[in-house]
């Protein structure tokens, strides 16, 4: 196991509606990033969160947007929720920001109707 | 990456059997690459790397090959088990804080 926790392991949303997912990081990394892994794929960075401030972000609209704190988990929140949103939710941590030592949590199952 | 659907290329292979896995990555200006096990229900799970200055790397029963000439990771995991079964993503570090992954490879070892 890395270490990586996350909350909760699954949802059911409806369209329109918002969701917040949550991340602990091993212990040790200040790092956050969030992946969404669609079925059957690999899985797409959304963003990173480095001390507390957005680091780097994907192809991903506004309405998905996230939240550091200082013990460095993090929150992923999305907005008006689509039926494409139905995906597996990653997120990995890492210390400085270095991407090539990402642990990877569970992820969320997020299933929207 | 390339998107499969739900279709996700298959390697099937007799457990004790070596396994080679493929990948074609697309930034030639990528520092390294990661290949990655990821189980049912599970996260990804991080097996080796190697860095875009070397050709080969070794681990316990995996070994990673790079070619740069025509953008090429293979991985290879000797003496397959029924453990391994999995799907394997190779990733590329991009440059902009995040790992670009491939469309993955199910692996299935028959006992």
């Amino acid at each position: 196991e890395t270490g990586v926790t996350q909350s909760p392991t699954h949802l059911i949303k409806t369209r329109g509606q918002q969701v917040t997912l949550r991340c602990s990081s091993q212990s040790g990394h200040n790092t956050v990033s969030w992946y969404q892994q669609a079925l059957g794929q690999g899985p797409q960075f959304i963003f990173q969160y480095y001390r507390e401030e957005e680091n780097g972000r994907g192809n991903f609209p506004p309405r998905f947007s996230g939240l550091q704190f200082p013990n460095y988990s993090s929150e992923l929140n999305v907005n008006a929720l689509e039926l494409d949103d139905s995906a597996l939710y990653l997120c990995a941590s890492s210390l400085d920001g270095r991407e090539e030592t990402q642990y990877f949590g569970p992820g969320t199952r997020l299933l929207v109707l | 990456g390339e998107s499969v659907g739900l279709h996700l290329p298959t390697l099937s292979v007799q457990e004790g059997d070596n396994s080679i896995i493929n990948c074609a990555y697309s930034n030639s200006a990528s520092d390294y690459f990661i290949w990655y096990k990821q189980e049912s229900g599970k996260g990804p799970q991080f097996i080796i790397d190697i860095r875009s200055n070397m050709d080969k790397r070794q681990g316990q029963r995996v070994t990673v090959l790079l070619n740069k000439t025509v953008k090429h990771l293979s991985l290879q995991i000797a003496a397959t088990q029924p453990g391994d079964s999995a799907v394997y993503f190779c990733a590329e570090n991009t440059g902009r804080r995040a790992l670009t992954f491939g469309s993955g490879t199910r692996l299935q070892v028959q006992p």
